[in-house]
């Protein structure tokens, strides 16, 4: 079973719609939760940080599930900016600079 | 801030020959950087961590003789591919920690594509 778990996608959706991507990972230390971007080529850029009590910056909302395992992303009123592959990231206790990635999940925003 | 280079960027190789890609941080000093590996619509693989001063630690399954790993100062280091072969062609990444930064938040570089023929 892989540690970090993501549905490759892709995601297809209208500009403006509402998108939620999942991810589940494995490891119960998991200690610290990110949701990473990377566009076709390029190398991948922190878009945000994930924590139990939910976060929110401007249309993206992340969630942690500590229960379940679980990590979500959120963005409302896309963009076709927004296109890109979305990372789901977690370090494990006790290793705290290693950053395990999942193979992420593809979103293509049209008009 | 917290900018982090890599050259060369693309790279076109000989089988055998051997290859070296340079991660900088440029406007930070970086104890600890991160080497990774990413095959097309696959994840990044992390392949060993550099630490300055001191030897690489290699992730499990990468030959550290194959991936030399250099980290000679706290905003270089280097990673060579020593007789390459076209199973090695991959995207590199770097990426790097601010020294004194805790936490899991990583910067990266752009990345070097090698392909070797």
């Amino acid at each position: 079973r892989k540690e970090v778990e993501q549905d490759p996608g892709p995601f297809n959706v209208p500009e403006g719609a509402t998108v939620a991507f999942n991810c589940t990972y494995s490891n119960s230390a998991s200690q610290s939760f990110f949701w990473y971007r990377q566009d076709c080529r390029k190398e991948p850029k922190l878009l945000m940080s994930v924590y139990s009590s939910g976060n929110e910056d401007g249309r993206f909302t992340a969630q942690l599930n500590r229960a379940s395992q679980y990590i979500s992303l959120l963005i409302r009123d896309s963009k076709l900016s927004d296109s890109a592959t979305y990372l789901c990231v977690v370090t494990i206790t006790g290793t705290a600079s290693k950053l395990t990635f999942g193979t992420g999940t593809r979103l293509q925003v049209t008009l | 801030g917290a900018v982090v280079s890599q050259h060369p960027s693309w790279v076109i190789c000989k089988s055998g020959t051997s290859v070296k890609i340079e991660c900088r941080s440029l406007d930070f000093q970086a104890t600890t950087m991160f080497w990774y590996r990413q095959f097309p619509k696959q994840s990044l693989m992390l392949m060993a961590t550099s630490n300055e001063g001191s030897k690489a630690t290699y992730e499990q399954g990468v030959e550290k003789d194959k991936f030399l790993i250099n980290h000679a100062s706290l905003t270089l280091s280097t990673l060579t591919v020593t007789s390459a072969h076209p199973e090695d062609s991959s995207f590199y990444i770097c990426s790097a920690r601010v020294k004194g930064q805790g936490g899991g938040e990583q910067y990266f570089g752009p990345g070097t594509r090698l392909t070797v023929t």
